[in-house]
């Protein structure tokens, strides 16, 4: 079956550190793949998405992935957080024809000021 | 402005009342999905609907109906069936484009 794992439950950083969130899937054909963020209290927010072309991928708010197909890994990525990332941040793969999305369990990140 | 409407943002039921909750699109996107959020458990898939008329069971269905008249509204019914029915329920189109989401509690 398909799934998808974030390795980190909870992280916790200091501002300006840099961040590194894991997620690998299994599922050995094509996929996009996604990454959204829950802002305590607000809903699911895109942060950007993979469907094909360039593995490097740039979102909103400094935010990056990369998309390695070898690992099935598409980490996010960001070099200096603020206060202001403190959310949950949820990995998400879509595989096949029917754009149902598997979800990881998400990753709290707390950004201490 | 295009987008996806949930109603309403919050909803109390009493136990073994059906309550409806309501998702509007105008993105003219065909496929439709409803998820359940708990805490520490992430999404879950309860229905969704690829085209009009049509729809299938997703991981979670049981004590849920849905159903699909018109392209731009996909509602669900959390019935009395439904034994754990207080969570959070997002709505998305088109595969990967989310509503803001109704918090239910049963009192």
């Amino acid at each position: 079956a398909q799934s998808v794992s974030q390795h980190n439950h909870h992280v916790i950083l200091s501002e300006a550190a840099s961040l590194e969130l894991g997620c690998n899937y299994s599922y050995g054909g094509t996929v996009n793949l996604f990454w959204y963020v829950q802002y305590p209290g607000q809903h699911l927010q895109l942060l950007l998405k993979y469907f094909s072309g360039d593995p490097l991928v740039k979102g909103i708010k400094g935010f990056e992935a990369e998309f390695i197909k070898s690992k099935f890994s598409f980490n996010l990525r960001k070099p200096s957080v603020q206060w202001s990332d403190t959310a949950e941040y949820f990995c998400a793969v879509n595989a096949g024809n029917n754009r149902k999305l598997i979800w990881g369990l998400g990753t709290s990140l707390a950004v201490n000021p | 402005d295009g987008g996806i409407t949930q109603s309403p943002k919050y909803l109390f039921r009493k136990e073994g009342q059906n309550v409806t909750l309501s998702c509007e699109q105008n993105l003219n996107h065909d496929a439709m999905y409803w998820y359940r959020q708990d805490p520490g458990q992430g999404l879950r898939l309860i229905y969704y609907s690829q085209i009009v008329n049509d729809f299938q069971k997703g991981d979670i269905a049981e004590g849920y109906s849905v159903s699909r008249e018109k392209k731009e509204s996909f509602p669900l019914t959390v019935t009395s069936a439904q034994k754990n029915p207080t969570a959070f329920y997002l709505c998305a189109s088109g595969g990967y484009t989310f509503g803001s989401g109704t918090r239910l509690t049963v009192v």
